[in-house]
């Protein structure tokens, strides 16, 4: 059963600890995405990448860094320079070779920071 | 700036009933419009796609419109069902890099029984 799998569902973490949220695919996609979501805010950009050792920063990406060692894993890492990182995190995944084709994404990572 | 307003920002109907949500954009030169439903807690999942030179396209019990000449588009959906509860959200992309994609902040729909 081909998915995206976010983990963990909910996260909490003392302000100044950087935190890793973990996202994969089994969709064989070459592109994975990060979006943020908060009450009342359209989803945004984080970062995005279309290959395996590759990334481009979104519209908000100061206070996050990435990776992309495999075509599966795109794990995520809110920094303590992130000034207010308590949101819900969404994992997204493309089939760029599809014209049009749809973001799938996973079931999200809310994340609290105190 | 591009952007992709929708209304409205809440609605709560009877289950059976019909609605319609709305989505008005501004963003350009224009792609596509495709229509995501976000059950709560969940990720968004798409429902259709609408390209350039499509004015209606049904899923099922849901049928979306666009209006390239207005920049608008709308979500109908016929008779209601309790799972149709959820957010729905209208996201605009642009012809200019695949990845250059507006969302709107989408409607919550609640249908109560």
């Amino acid at each position: 059963d081909g998915g995206i799998t976010q983990s963990p569902k909910y996260l909490f973490r003392k302000e100044g600890q950087n935190v890793t949220l973990s996202c994969e695919q089994n969709l064989n996609h070459d592109a994975m995405y990060w979006y943020r979501q908060d009450p009342g805010q359209g989803l945004r950009l984080i970062y995005y990448s279309q290959i395996v050792n590759d990334f481009q920063k979104g519209d908000i990406a100061e206070g996050y860094s990435v990776s992309r060692e495999k075509k599966e894993s795109f794990p995520l890492t809110v920094t303590s320079a992130q000034k207010n990182p308590t949101a819900f995190y969404l994992c997204a995944s493309r089939d760029r070779g599809l014209g049009n084709s749809p973001l799938h994404f996973g079931n999200g990572t809310r994340l609290t920071v105190t | 700036k591009n952007q992709v307003e929708q209304s409205p920002q809440s609605l709560i109907i009877l289950e059976g009933k019909n609605c319609t949500l709305q989505c008005n954009y501004t963003v350009s030169p224009f792609s596509n419009l495709r229509w995501y439903k976000q059950d709560t807690g969940r990720g968004p999942v798409s429902l259709t796609i609408m390209t350039f030179s499509e004015n209606t396209k049904s899923n099922g019990r849901y049928t979306a419109t666009l209006d390239a000449d207005t920049k608008q588009s709308s979500l109908h959906i016929t008779a209601s069902q309790l799972s149709d509860s959820a957010s729905y959200i209208c996201v605009v992309r642009s012809l200019f890099g695949n990845e250059k994609l507006t969302f709107g902040t989408g409607t919550r729909l609640t249908i109560i029984p």
